[in-house]
């Protein structure tokens, strides 16, 4: 079945360094990706998302590439903030609107 | 436009205790969803609503856990005889199903089974 493996956290880095998350996923057919992102005591929130290969996402600085060669979608951000500090959830959504899976999640904390 | 809201934010309740939880999706949006997430673990999907038609209850752990979505709104999520191992986030999220798979979720409610 449908599946997204992430980077295992915790990720430390100082503000402004660069982040990557990587996101793998195994799926049949062509799912959707997602990165969801949750901030402490808050609900996940849609981050980015791509629905096809070679779509790249992008939202508050962060991008990620739907790569149908590779399966993956990493995050990526040039120059993180102490506000990005927050767990990030890679996700893809199958045929159907139940078939939605997550990754374990990846805590960010950045430093000033 | 509002959100989806949760109730309560947070409950405490004794093992052996029945719980329900409640969750307001946002209005219009036909797809209903509920998620469990312990600590440090990612979200494992629950159970499924879609309009009318019957849920998908395939990620429900227990016959313990059951939930109900009323007018094709409002759900509950209920668990009966609650377990320590039962505590966690409880997240509910909603789309606009069809063909749209983005999910908007609420807060969560942290249940702590004492």
């Amino acid at each position: 079945g449908n599946s997204v493996t992430q980077m295992e956290g915790p990720v430390t880095l100082s503000e402004e360094a660069f982040l990557t998350i990587n996101c793998t996923y195994t799926a049949t057919g062509y799912p959707s990706l997602f990165w969801y992102v949750q901030y402490p005591g808050e609900g996940l929130q849609l981050l980015l998302k791509a629905t096809k290969a070679d779509d790249k996402g992008s939202n508050k600085g962060f991008e990620a590439t739907y790569r149908k060669e590779t399966t993956s979608f990493h995050l990526e951000k040039g120059s993180v903030q102490v506000s990005d500090s927050a767990v990030y959830f890679c996700a893809l959504s199958g045929l159907t609107n139940n078939d939605m899976r997550f990754g374990a999640g990846t805590r960010l904390t950045v430093k000033p | 436009g509002a959100g989806v809201s949760q109730s309560p934010s947070n409950k405490v309740t004794e093992k052996g205790k029945d719980v329900e939880l409640r969750c307001d999706p946002i209005s219009g949006h036909t797809a209903l969803y509920w998620y469990r997430q312990s600590l440090g673990q990612g979200l494992e999907f629950l159970i499924y609503f879609q309009g009318n038609s019957a849920p998908d209850k395939s990620g429900l752990p227990s016959d313990r856990f059951s939930a109900e979505r009323t007018g094709g709104s409002v759900s509950t999520l209920t668990i009966q005889r609650t377990q320590q191992e039962d505590s966690a986030v409880y997240l509910c999220a909603s789309s606009l199903g069809g063909s749209s798979h983005e999910q908007y979720f609420g807060p969560g409610t942290r249940l702590t089974v004492t």
